[in-house]
């Protein structure tokens, strides 16, 4: 196990609802990484947070948003769900050192959460 | 840019025989590359990294994996697989000079039959 905590596992929307996800960093990681796998391939970055902020995006649409606490937790929102958004959705912790890029581990994933749009 | 080939979407082998992963990279900078395993309906573990050094990384499990910079590959390699090897793998790349972003291939599903 990670210590990477994500809510809930699963979720049934329809198209046009929106959807929030919710993940816990393993103790002592700054930083949130989130993913979208589509069934049959792998991981595509969305966004990472680092300090509250965003801190890189992936190509996907404004209506995919996020945010990270002062405990460094993090949500995913996906607004007007279309089909295509069905997928389970990773969250990933690490930690960042400083303003300088000087993180060179691994990410530690949680089990995710699989949202079915219909 | 940066992006990961995995060629093969299946792998089969026998239990006690060796187990090959390829995996080939393509990263602007200096790459660091990671593997990972996912078994059904489950997130990602992760094997081994390789960031600088040795050209060969051991991971969990029994893996190791041998960085070839000329070949911009990154094969996983298990000398003798199990039956409980069977999963999901996932090879990943990152520039080393950018954080944000972790780029996976398409996977492979390795079958290790008894």
């Amino acid at each position: 196990e990670t210590g990477v905590t994500q809510s809930p596992t699963h979720l049934i929307k329809t198209r046009g609802q929106q959807v929030t996800l919710r993940c816990s960093s393993q103790s002592g990681h700054n930083t949130v990484s989130w993913y979208q796998q589509a069934l049959g391939q792998g991981p595509q970055f969305i966004f990472q947070y680092y300090r509250e902020e965003e801190n890189g995006r992936g190509n996907f649409p404004p209506r995919f948003s996020g945010l990270q606490f002062p405990n460094y937790s993090s949500e995913l929102n996906v607004n007007a769900l279309e089909l295509d958004d069905s997928a389970l959705y990773l969250c990933a912790s690490s930690l960042r050192q400083g303003a300088r890029i000087t993180n060179t581990g691994e990410l530690f994933f949680g089990e995710g959460s699989r949202l079915t749009v219909l | 840019a940066q992006s990961v080939a995995q060629p093969e979407d299946q792998v089969n082998v026998a239990e006690g025989n060796p187990l090959t992963v390829k995996c080939t990279y393509s990263v602007s900078g200096n790459p660091y590359l990671f593997w990972y395993v996912q078994y059904p309906n489950r997130g990602l573990q992760f094997l081994l990294k390789y960031i600088t050094g040795d050209n060969l990384v051991k991971g969990s499990y029994g893996f190791e994996a041998e960085f070839n910079k000329s070949q911009t590959s990154f094969h996983l390699k298990k000398p003798s697989a199990l039956v409980s090897d069977s999963a999901l793998y996932f090879c990943a790349v990152r520039d080393g000079g950018n954080d944000y972003k972790l780029s996976f291939g398409a996977g492979t599903t390795v079958t290790v039959r008894a």
